[in-house]
């Protein structure tokens, strides 16, 4: 089976743009979690969508948002940039995230945002 | 809140050697789960080893193994015969039931010295 892939890789943009990201989780995986690594904040969860339905949100701002699709894609938006925002976007994938009982989540490469 | 403390920040290790990775964490949950992850330097998290709470026997993944001290709520990871490519970031892990969200320390970065 293919892994989680995540485009696009690397993105440059400036302060107050936009940006999209996108993850296609692993084929028959239903459960797709964000999250951002930065150095100084490290690991942090961002949200987690299932069936197309947000369930579990991080402590981030409403400029942080999601969706996912009826194949189980999800894209995150970040709107208005701030240079805090520069970081690693990791997104993962799990079957049923846990619904039925313990589940593993599998990461993308990542995509690297930096902002000018 | 869940918190989970990795106090190494960095460790070293010879070719071959063991090592161990700490790692405690807090939680007033009585039933989750511990992974922990590897991240090399293409950034790529990959799952080392994971262990069920209400699991007393410790998961072993060939080379890997951990030390699960739940009342002490403690989650160790030993390396046995370290090779060069367990240089990496290694990042303790927890997430409670329900829940589908990973709780991550700080990590600890390994160098397997030749």
């Amino acid at each position: 089976k293919a892994g989680v892939t995540q485009t696009p890789r690397y993105l440059i943009k400036t302060r107050g743009q936009q940006v999209t990201l996108s993850c296609s989780p692993i084929s028959g995986h239903r459960s797709v979690s964000w999250y951002q690594q930065t150095p100084g904040q490290g690991l942090q969860f961002l949200f987690e969508y299932f069936s197309e339905t947000q369930r579990n949100k991080g402590n981030f701002p409403g400029r942080f948002s999601g969706r996912q699709f009826s194949n189980s894609r999800s894209e995150m938006n970040v709107s208005t940039l701030e240079l805090g925002d520069s970081a690693l976007y990791l997104c993962a994938s799990s079957l049923v995230g846990g619904l039925a009982g313990f589940e593993t989540q599998y990461f993308g490469p990542g995509t690297r945002l930096l902002v000018l | 809140a869940q918190t989970v403390t990795q106090s190494q920040p960095e460790m070293s290790v010879q070719e071959a050697e063991t090592v161990t990775l700490s790692c405690t964490y807090d939680t007033s949950e009585s039933n989750y789960y511990l992974f922990w992850y590897k991240q090399p330097p293409s950034r790529q998290m990959i799952l080392v080893i994971r262990q069920e709470a209400y699991k007393q026997q410790n998961a072993t993944e060939n080379r890997f193994s951990v030390n699960f001290q739940k009342a002490a709520k403690s989650f160790s990871l030993k390396i046995s015969d370290s090779q060069l490519g367990d240089t990496a970031m290694y990042f303790c892990a927890f997430m409670t039931t329900g829940a589908n969200n990973l709780f991550f320390g700080t990590g600890t970065r390994l160098t397997v010295i030749p």
